[in-house]
């Protein structure tokens, strides 16, 4: 059981590129989640999902797109890359109890 | 909705003192509350949870947290710090309605311990 993966672990993109942050999971949750991380800041929801084909924004969706096409994947697309994109992104997920299980994040720097 | 107070983003202990760091939460429905650590590089553990149960829970590594309704706190707390605490904490309130299932974390308490 690998729980949650996320790759790459570590991304340098340049300004207005697009790339897609990997998140699977293999314990059979419904909802799944990305956040972005910066410091002082806590965690920040960017979009979630509570099924395959069902998505819904968080509190920072602008310049991030998600699809969930099967029950273990959950993409995280950004398009046009801006510095402010520059963060520690994490995928989590959960079933019925609500404790969230985190991945080990993607560091994402945009230059 | 749902909100976590993280009070103090930083707390400094000497090694074998007592460790504390306090959470209150707003929430509009009974919670479920949560501590998560994390250490550098890595991602977020579940140190303990609260579901309704027990008001004192106990969790991973010596740390235990308290429940308390009247004061909207849930503080964790461990008698003896050891280096190997030094992390960042987070503690999470449960969504309800609509945002079923989601968690609203707090901004982190850094952890240091000193020799």
């Amino acid at each position: 059981n690998a729980g949650v993966t996320q790759t790459p672990k570590f991304h340098i993109l340049k300004i207005g590129q697009s790339m897609t942050l990997q998140c699977t999971q293999d314990m059979n949750h419904n909802y799944m989640y990305w956040y972005r991380q910066d410091p002082g800041m806590g965690l920040k929801l960017i979009y979630y999902s509570v099924g395959a084909g069902i998505t819904d924004k968080g509190e920072v969706p602008n310049g991030y797109n998600v699809s969930r096409s099967t029950t273990e994947d959950f993409p995280l697309r950004l398009e046009l890359a801006a510095p402010s994109q520059t963060s520690v992104y994490f995928c989590a997920s959960n079933k019925d109890s609500y404790e969230q299980y985190f991945g080990p994040g993607t560091r994402l720097t945009v230059t | 909705a749902q909100s976590v107070t993280q009070l103090g983003s930083h707390v400094s202990v000497s090694e074998g003192a007592l460790v504390l760091l306090r959470c209150n939460y707003s929430s509009s429905v009974p919670p479920y509350l949560f501590w998560y650590v994390q250490y550098p590089n890595q991602g977020l553990q579940l140190l303990l949870k609260y579901t309704s149960a027990a008001t004192l829970v106990k969790g991973i590594n010596g740390f235990e947290a308290e429940f308390k309704k009247s004061e909207t706190s849930f503080h964790l707390t461990k008698p003896s710090a050891h280096m190997s605490d030094a992390a960042e904490y987070f503690c999470a309130v449960s969504g309800g309605g609509s945002t079923l299932g989601r968690l609203y974390f707090g901004r982190g308490t850094q952890l240091t311990v000193w020799p």
